[in-house]
């Protein structure tokens, strides 16, 4: 699997944008970028995926640069719910199995 | 509904006991996975089954024996575990497992395994 680099960790007020950023310089053409997070003592949930064009759902907007070589998790306004760690993760469309590779993630701390 | 239940959510074992892990699912997923996360560390793929059928297993020691008796159970046997075996142990689902596009996960809580 194509690997993805994230920070280790930021900080964010309640309330204001997140931007989280993923770096996958050797995507391939069939890999699509998900994002998974682990809130506290949970299991990981799925937050959004995306192949191209940037996408938007209840949760979140992912941002996909042009040459695909990176991409960026926008949480609009966060909230103190929102503290987890992200995690960038490649899917190939043709590998012919849809398994999870994590990554160490983006550890997302959140402040009133 | 969307969920994946794990029991029990706690279980300490001693190096001897045999001992095993239930997930449960309704939503009519046809894949079904083990992953082993270690504190601090993101998950990693332990077992994946297909159609009731095991389809990859990460090289797992044989102390973990995965089992999926039918399309909405499955069952991790742990017998003769290690200390360092300790960690946290979630199941996942989705509707399926191979194929083009992508199959989001439904991750349960997991159940937190220590071994004395």
């Amino acid at each position: 699997d194509a690997k993805t680099t994230q920070p280790n960790s930021m900080e964010s007020n309640e309330e204001e944008p997140v931007h989280l950023p993923c770096n996958h310089s050797t995507i391939s053409g069939t890999d699509y970028i998900h994002w998974y997070r682990q809130l506290p003592s949970q299991g990981p949930e799925y937050v959004i995926h995306g192949l191209t064009s940037n996408v938007n759902n209840r949760m979140a907007s992912l941002a996909i640069a042009e040459d695909r070589k990176s991409s960026t998790l926008i949480l609009h306004r966060a909230t103190l719910r929102d503290a987890a760690v992200y995690y960038c993760i490649l899917r190939d469309a043709n590998s012919g199995y849809s398994t999870l590779t994590f990554g160490k993630g983006t550890m997302l701390l959140v402040s009133p | 509904d969307t969920e994946v239940t794990q029991t029990p959510k706690h279980l300490v074992m001693g190096m001897t006991n045999k001992k095993s892990l239930k997930c449960e699912q309704h939503m009519g997923h046809r894949a079904m996975y083990w992953y082993k996360q270690k504190a601090k560390k993101p998950p990693e793929l332990m077992f994946v089954y297909s159609y009731e059928k095991l389809s990859i297993n990460e090289s797992v020691p044989s102390r973990f024996s995965p089992e999926c008796p039918n399309s909405s159970l499955l069952n991790l046997h742990l017998h003769a575990l290690q200390p360092e075996d300790s960690a946290l142990y979630l199941c996942a689902s989705s509707q399926g497992h191979s194929g083009t596009g992508y199959y989001e996960q439904f991750f349960g809580p997991g159940t937190r395994l220590t071994v004395l």
